[in-house]
C-alpha cells in the first residue's frame, strides 16, 4: 500500500503570496491532519479533516485554511505569506478520526521557504 | 493544560540500550505515541500505548507508562547507528479527535 504523499516537496515563495499544499492519504484512510514543524516551535497541530468536515483546529491565524475532498485528499492554503511561515508542513492520515487503535501515518512533508 | 516534555539530547554507544523519557500533563490522554524522524524525512510511527496499559514490547522497542506520574519511556535494546534520529513523544487526548501534542524531540546519537 502506498504511503501518504505530499506535493510539492519543496516550495519557495515571496512574502505576501499565497500557497496551496496537497496531501493524498493512504488508500482507505478518511482522516487527514496537518502539522507545522519549525525549529523554534516544534510540531504544532494545524487542523484535522474527516469526511470533508473540519473536526478540529489549532491556534493558527485565519490565513491558514484547509479542505478535504470526497476522495479524502486534502489541501491546505496559506494566504499573505510571512517570513515566519517558513516551515516543514506535515500531513498525517488515519483510518478514522476516533476509535480504538488510532494510528496516524505521516507523509514526507512539504518544505516551504518564504523570502 | 496540554504539555509534553522531553530531554533534548541522548548519546549512547552502539550495542547499548537507549532510554528516552517523556512527561505529559493531560490526564485525559488515551494514547501515547513514539515517532522517529530522520534528517529530511517525515515522522515514522514506531509504537504507541493505550493509557490503560503499563508496558508494550515490540521487537527491540519497549514502552513503559507510569500513569500516576504521567511518565512515558522508550527503551531501544541493542542500539544501532541506524537508530540515530530525533524521537518524538506525543499524546492524544480523549476528546481531541486526531490532534496530537508533541514533545520537543530527543536527538539520539549512536557512536560506533
Amino acid at each position: 500500500k502506498a504511503g501518504v504523499t505530499q506535493t510539492p516537496r519543496y516550495l519557495i515563495k515571496t512574502r505576501g503570496q499565497q500557497v496551496t499544499l496537497s496531501c493524498s492519504p493512504i488508500s482507505g484512510h478518511r482522516s487527514v491532519s496537518w502539522y507545522q514543524q519549525t525549529p523554534g516551535q516544534g510540531l504544532q497541530f494545524l487542523f484535522e479533516y474527516f469526511s470533508e468536515t473540519q473536526r478540529n483546529k489549532g491556534n493558527f491565524p485565519g490565513r491558514f485554511s484547509g479542505r478535504q475532498f470526497s476522495n479524502s485528499r486534502s489541501e491546505m492554503n496559506v494566504s499573505t505569506l510571512e517570513l515566519g511561515d517558513s516551515a516543514l508542513y506535515l500531513c498525517a492520515s488515519s483510518l478514522e478520526a476516533s476509535g480504538i487503535g488510532y494510528e496516524q501515518y505521516f507523509g514526507p512533508g512539504t518544505r516551504l521557504t518564504v523570502t | 493544560g496540554e504539555d509534553v516534555e522531553q530531554s533534548l539530547f541522548l548519546s549512547v554507544r552502539e550495542g547499548d540500550s537507549s532510554v528516552i523519557n517523556c512527561t505529559y500533563t493531560d490526564s485525559s490522554s488515551t494514547y501515547l505515541y513514539w515517532y522517529k524522524q530522520e534528517p529530511g524525512a517525515g515522522l515514522q510511527l514506531l509504537t504507541y500505548i493505550f493509557s490503560n496499559m503499563d508496558m508494550k514490547q515490540d521487537q527491540r522497542l519497549t514502552v513503559l507508562l507510569n500513569k500516576k506520574d504521567k511518565h512515558l519511556s522508550l527503551r531501544i535494546a541493542d542500539t544501532q547507528t541506524g537508530d540515530s534520529a530525533i524521537y518524538f513523544c506525543a499524546e492524544r487526548a480523549n476528546n481531541q479527535g486526531g490532534k496530537l501534542i508533541f514533545g520537543q524531540g530527543t536527538e539520539l546519537s549512536v557512536k560506533p
